[in-house]
């Protein structure tokens, strides 16, 4: 089975753009979380959903939000990108929200 | 909060050495813990679970028990190999928070031959 892919692989955007990262889980599982690795630490979560909902919320401005597709897909989307914003950002599934999550291998967003 | 307590890095060691990474944790609820690698470029891989006290995750050679009087979960293994340098991460995930796993910040391992 395929794991969770991300797209795109790596993005290079200016301050004040806008970008849209997309997930698509692992077949059957329902839960999608949302994660920014900056370099050097651990992730951050960001956000969770589960059966479409969302169900968690990390510490993050409104500036980034969130959606998750019938399908179980998953896009975030960060408007007013700042020089700050630039990291890994990763997608993990899994079967529940208290299972064992699988990560896919990120974005990479560069902020010039 | 939940948190996670990692050992500071980086670890070097020579091939064949035994190897321990620290963890701790401080959480609420009763955690499930991880240990999760993650080479250059790439995402994280699971490498192993606890789920409760007292159970023992193990993997391509690698150990972590849940100690639950000294809230850890130490990742060992007792012959490191060049292939096992990479950034590994501890982590929790809980019951009332699922979906939001807490992360330690993790510990570069560089194996020399």
């Amino acid at each position: 089975d395929a794991g969770v892919t991300q797209s795109p692989t790596h993005l290079i955007k200016t301050r004040g753009q806008h970008v849209t990262l997309r997930c698509s889980p692992i077949s059957g599982h329902k839960s999608v979380s949302w994660y920014q690795q900056v370099l050097g630490q651990g992730p951050q979560f960001i956000f969770q959903y589960y059966e479409k909902e969302e169900r968690g919320r990390g510490n993050f401005p409104d500036r980034f939000s969130a959606r998750q597709f019938p399908n179980y897909s998953s896009e975030l989307n960060v408007n007013a990108l700042l020089l700050g914003d630039s990291a890994l950002y990763l997608c993990a599934s899994s079967l529940e929200g208290d299972q064992p999550q699988h990560f896919g291998d990120g974005t990479r967003l560069s902020i010039l | 909060g939940d948190s996670v307590t990692q050992m500071e890095g980086p670890v070097t060691l020579s091939e064949e050495a035994f190897l321990t990474i620290n963890c701790t944790y401080t959480a609420t609820g009763y955690p499930s813990l991880f240990w999760y690698v993650q080479y250059p470029g790439e995402g994280l891989q699971l490498l192993l679970k606890a789920t409760k006290a007292d159970d023992k995750g193990s993997n391509k050679g690698f150990e972590a028990t849940y100690r639950k009087e000294t809230t850890s979960f130490h990742l060992e293994k007792g012959s490191v190999q060049v292939s096992d340098s990479a950034v590994y991460f501890c982590a929790l995930l809980t019951n009332t928070n699922a979906g939001k796993s807490t992360f330690g910040d993790g510990t570069t391992l560089t194996v020399k031959p």
